[in-house]
């Protein structure tokens, strides 16, 4: 299993670009996650999901989207890029049953630069 | 979801044991903590889990008291490679979709 991949790895956005940022898992977890982390701080989640077209807000939704068509793929959209998105984004999954808590597995990150 | 607040950061040298408290005085009856590491520019790893009492692995301890409203995270004679963020969750099995992490803990290891 490849576990969670996320690509790209690095990205620089012009301000008022947009791009995607793809995360792909192979466990076949019904719950995603996004999260931002900026330089010295914590994890901030964005979005999650509870499974294919389930999404819902986390603690800083604004200026990004998600869908969510398929178990394995999680997109991450920016719009109308600023400054403020730069940072490092990782994409989490869990599998989510009725017998314990599971963990989540995160992949590798993408840092994303907006100059 | 029980908020958590941890030490900001912590110093040690190698060789010593290490504990990093997390309080979490709203935590449910079906709450579980877990304990995740992130090393810079990688993305948090689980490392431990446990509902209450003591549970250990090959890597860390987890101490939990009977009332439930903290947990210790223990790590046996530390590394200058166990120098991390290490983040205290709380969650459970029917009540939490969001995953929301504190602010965590800085340990800087020295030789």
């Amino acid at each position: 299993n490849a576990g969670v991949t996320q690509t790209p790895k690095f990205r620089i956005l012009k301000i008022g670009q947009s791009m995607t940022l793809q995360c792909t898992q192979d466990m076949n977890h019904n719950y995603m996650y996004w999260y931002r982390q900026d330089p010295g701080m914590g994890l901030k989640l964005i979005y999650y999901s509870v499974g294919a077209g389930i999404t819902d807000k986390g603690e800083v939704p604004n200026g990004y989207n998600v869908s969510r068509s398929t178990t394995e793929d999680f997109p991450l959209r920016l719009e109308l890029a600023a400054p403020s998105q730069t940072s490092v984004y990782f994409c989490a999954s869990r599998f989510r049953d009725r017998g314990r808590f599971n963990e989540q597995f995160f992949g590798p990150g993408t840092r994303l630069t907006v100059l | 979801l029980a908020k958590t607040t941890q030490p900001i950061s912590m110093d040690s040298y190698e060789g010593q044991e290490v504990n990093i408290t997390c309080s979490h005085n709203n935590i449910a009856t079906n709450d579980y903590i877990t304990w995740y590491q992130q090393f810079p520019s990688q993305g948090p790893r689980f490392i431990i889990q446990g509902y209450k009492t003591k549970v250990t692995n090959e890597v860390a301890s987890l101490f939990i008291p009977a009332d439930r409203k903290s947990s210790t995270l223990s790590l046996p004679r530390v590394s200058l490679s166990d120098t991390a963020v290490y983040y205290c969750l709380v969650g459970g099995t029917y009540n939490t979709d969001k995953l929301i992490f504190g602010t965590g803990t800085r340990l800087q290891v020295f030789p």
